[in-house]
């Protein structure tokens, strides 16, 4: 089963600076990997899908980038909205559905 | 606008069972895939289990609930279900109803999710 690490943790910025998330997966998963934002108390929403595309009405601030084992989420600069945990995910293969420990983005 | 609203969550003692269930509205509900994915208090997010839709035939668990959660969908009231049985302190949990879609296995629509309490 493949395994996804996200990086940091936490990642304690300014509003108007710009975010850089990590996930990083125990083996290839292609580009097979999404991105979703969970703020307190909210159910999580779809940013990114396929490694680099927008979900439906996503701000074009938040970028996708990455394949194989390296992927990447840029905020390119924060909205006091975009405060939140970030969960990466893998569809590649068996059990299809597998997330990553999640990043805090936390305002500094 | 799509719309799932989960309910059935509770305090039940371990071995006990309990059944969700999500209404959905706003889409074509019979094509799509649809899932239950928990999240532990102050943990992230874990796949629980999806049914697929009318193009397609399959039932997925996690290993961790195979064997006493079952999911169900009935396509003519738009609502998809999770009877769990045996349950364990370890199956506490917010449980989301989540809409699969972008060539299924991503979560494009969740509920605000349903409360289960696992304790003697």
């Amino acid at each position: 089963e493949i395994v996804l690490t996200q990086s940091p943790a936490t990642l304690s910025l300014s509003p108007g600076e710009r975010a850089t998330l990590s996930c990083r997966a125990s083996q290839s998963v292609s580009n097979f990997l999404a991105w979703y934002q969970q703020k307190p108390g909210q159910a999580p929403r779809l940013l990114i899908y396929d490694a680099s595309n927008r979900a439906t009405g996503i701000p074009a601030r938040f970028t996708g980038s990455g394949s194989g084992t390296d992927f990447t989420l840029t905020i390119s600069s924060l909205e006091p909205e975009d405060f939140a945990f970030y969960y990466c995910q893998h569809r590649t293969n068996w059990p299809w559905r597998t997330f990553g420990q999640g990043t805090e983005v936390q305002i500094k | 606008e799509v719309q799932l609203v989960e309910s059935g969550g509770g305090l039940v003692k371990p071995g006990g069972s309990l059944r969700l269930s999500c209404a959905a509205s706003g889409f074509t509900f019979s094509v799509y895939t649809m899932s239950w994915v928990r999240q532990a208090p102050g943990k992230g997010l874990e796949w629980v289990s999806s049914i697929a839709g009318s193009s397609n035939t399959y039932i997925h668990y996690a290993d961790s609930v195979k064997g006493r959660f079952t999911i169900s969908r009935d396509d003519a009231q738009n609502s998809v279900y999770l009877q769990m049985n045996s349950l364990r302190a370890e199956d506490a949990a917010l449980y989301y109803c989540a809409r699969e879609d972008y060539g299924d296995y991503y979560f494009d629509s969740w509920g605000q999710g349903t409360l289960v309490t696992v304790s003697p």
